[in-house]
């Protein structure tokens, strides 16, 4: 199954942009990148999603690059909700079905 | 918007004994279900996933089974936990978008 890649942790300031890195070299053509943000104890929570060009929603942007092997989740003013981990899954087409498959995902700490 | 609900929301269960988890959707039609398991400080591990009534793919060999007896009822088992089953459980589902959905999650151990 596709695994992405993730540091493991990001530090931020407050009110300052964070961008989250994720590699995901086995992509193939028709899968789609999603990215969820983990609070402790929730269930994950859809951030936005891409799959060749970049895309703005109200909580973020995604900047998938040209030969989709990487992509950068940006958040433009970080503040201390934002504090979550953030997952990059490559969501694959099988049997019917998108497949959802986590990493380990980036753990972001955001300081006051 | 679609809606998932899990319950119980917390259980403690002895070795051996038989487990049911239960999640519903609400606000959508034909959904794909599936069940994800987060270990302790862990990433969330899919488990099984459906695409429709009776219809169920498993992930991972191991000491639990799911069924989908309705089109918006998923349900999680085992006839004997073992120590190793504790975590927490997510149910997601799809609306049309693609977006991943989550429940409350389960929150399991197993003593």
């Amino acid at each position: 199954d596709a695994k992405t890649t993730q540091p493991n942790s990001m530090e931020s300031n407050e009110e300052e942009p964070v961008h989250l890195p994720c590699n995901h070299s086995t992509i193939s053509g028709t899968d789609y990148i999603h990215w969820y943000r983990q609070l402790p104890s929730q269930g994950p929570e859809y951030v936005i999603h891409g799959l060749t060009s970049n895309v703005n929603n109200r909580m973020a942007s995604l900047a998938i690059a040209e030969d989709r092997k990487s992509s950068t989740l940006i958040l433009h003013r970080a503040t201390l909700r934002d504090a979550a981990v953030y997952y990059c899954i490559q969501v694959h087409w099988t049997s019917g079905t998108y497949k959802y498959i986590f990493g380990t995902g980036t753990r972001l700490k955001v300081l006051a | 918007s679609q809606t998932i609900h899990q319950w119980p929301a917390t259980l403690v269960q002895p070795v051996g004994s038989p487990l049911s988890l239960e999640c519903t959707v609400e606000g959508t039609s034909n959904p794909n279900l599936y069940w994800y398991r987060q270990a302790a400080g862990r990433g969330l591990q899919l488990l099984f996933y459906s695409v429709g009534i009776g219809q169920i793919s498993s992930e991972v060999p191991q000491n639990l089974s799911a069924s989908r007896p309705q089109d918006r009822q998923f349900i999680l088992s085992s006839k004997k936990l073992l120590l190793s089953d504790s975590g927490f459980y997510l149910c997601a589902g799809t609306g049309g978008t693609g977006e991943l959905f989550f429940g409350e999650g389960s929150r399991l151990t197993v003593l």
